[in-house]
């Protein structure tokens, strides 16, 4: 119940396209859904975050979907570039600690 | 503003040595600290995590242990280091698990 499910595991976009990261939870608990981006041999920084009230979160070129029914959300990031070849997890957390999801490796190509 | 250090950046021990990684915390107080480690596949294995000094909760039964000597050091150790332990180890700090979360730069462990 403490899992995160994310997928894909890897992801190959062309440049100026749309890449699209699912993730799927099952503790209704869960109240906070955050997406990390990932640099190689860096450590995970915040990327965007939302809170199960809202259905959608904006950010410049990335956005969250959240549907609470189905306890499921994603990343979609548009116009995708190059500088966005990294890897994201997303997470969900309650009054604990955060718990992360897999990782999907995303590759833009120019 | 707070800064998170964690060192050394890479490291090489052989086998059955010991290991002692390091992370503090700077500009805040009684922060949640945590302990994760990256295999090469990608994944973040929470290892350890502690709301306090003192208290450390284990996620995965394994060769390594934790501490929390003061509130803003987290300490993860081992007495004999197996060739498994090999990956990339990542200490993190939040305030709440509702917040942002900040890692260190994370220490490449290679046991030879």
């Amino acid at each position: 119940q403490q899992q995160v499910k994310q997928s894909p595991q890897s992801l190959i976009v062309q440049k100026g396209g749309i890449s699209i990261i699912n993730c799927a939870y099952e503790n209704t608990a869960f109240d906070y859904f955050p997406w990390y981006q990932q640099f190689p041999g860096k450590g995970p920084a915040l990327l965007i975050a939302i809170r199960p009230d809202v259905s959608e979160k904006k950010e410049g070129r990335f956005t969250i979907s959240f549907n609470k029914s189905a306890k499921q959300f994603s990343l979609h990031i548009m116009d995708s570039q190059p500088g966005d070849s990294a890897t994201y997890f997303c997470a969900a957390s309650g009054a604990q600690k955060l718990v992360f999801g897999q990782g999907t490796r995303l590759t833009i190509n120019p | 503003s707070q800064t998170i250090h964690q060192w050394p950046a890479t490291l090489v021990q052989p086998v059955g040595s010991p290991l002692s990684l390091e992370c503090t915390v700077e500009g805040t107080s009684n922060p949640n600290l945590y302990w994760y480690r990256q295999a090469a596949g990608r994944g973040l294995q929470l290892l350890f995590y502690s709301v306090g000094i003192g208290q450390i909760s284990s996620e995965v039964p394994q060769n390594l242990s934790a501490s929390r000597p003061q509130d803003r050091q987290f300490i993860l150790s081992s007495k004999k280091l197996l060739l498994s332990d090999s990956g990339f180890y990542l200490c993190a700090w939040d305030r709440s698990a509702r917040t942002e979360a900040f890692f260190g730069q994370g220490t490449r462990l290679t046991v030879v």
